[in-house]
């Protein structure tokens, strides 16, 4: 079993749409759970971190996290063509982190 | 505002050369980090440090090795390179907080034939 694992793409969503984003992790013990976006050919950037069980948005992004399930998403509220891009998940423990594949998505104009 | 800088940013190698992928950051980080990327993939973890004189292996060290002489400096060392280095390699690093975000080189896009 992977240590991180997101729900495969690509996901296409209209402009102006919620994309929503599903990533399950297998070690009880993460302690911190990350969201990055990756545009093609570029490096990674944060753009969302939780560590709490609930709910954190920050503008159109919202983290949501379930420790009990071990499962963490991130919802993209009125999406926008420049969010298309693929999206990591990735979960730390003992300050490693572990990636997804990554999903990538395509918001359609 | 350098971040973290990698260089370079290219290289072609040809299957036995060796070569070393630098990487240093000015944010005074202790935790820095060596990934590979392969096409369609995440990210693997290679080796980490911790801080000065500090090294770990990651998923996949195999071929490689590093060493972390300084705060700033965290180079990454090819040997004999096979076709199967062929990948994109990002260089990261993190301050020692709770949410430890790490912050992200451009990378270096490295071909082996």
């Amino acid at each position: 079993q992977k240590e991180v694992e997101q729900n495969s793409g690509p996901l296409s969503v209209p402009e102006g749409a919620i994309a929503s984003l599903n990533c399950t992790y297998s070690d009880r013990g993460s302690q911190s759970f990350f969201w990055y976006r990756q545009y093609s050919g570029k490096s990674p950037e944060l753009i969302m971190f939780i560590y709490s069980n609930g709910d954190k948005e920050d503008g159109r992004f919202t983290a949501q996290l379930n420790k009990a399930s071990q499962y963490v998403s991130l919802l993209i509220r009125d999406s926008q063509p420049s969010d298309s891009a693929t999206y990591l998940c990735a979960v730390i423990n003992d300050y490693k982190l572990s990636f997804g594949a990554g999903t990538t998505v395509t918001v359609r104009a | 505002n350098a971040g973290v800088t990698q260089t370079p940013k290219f290289r072609i190698l040809k299957i036995g050369q060796s070569m070393t992928l630098q990487c240093t950051q000015d944010m005074n980080h202790n935790y820095m980090y060596w990934y590979r990327q392969d096409p369609g993939m995440g990210l693997k973890l290679i080796y980490y440090s911790v801080g000065a004189g500090i090294t770990d292996k990651g998923e996949v060290p195999n071929g490689y090795n590093v060493s972390r002489s300084t705060t700033e400096d965290f180079p990454l060392r090819l040997e004999l390179a096979a076709p199967s280095q062929t990948s994109v390699y990002f260089c990261a690093s993190s301050s020692d907080s709770r949410e430890r975000p790490q912050h992200f080189g451009d990378g270096t896009r490295l071909s082996i034939l």
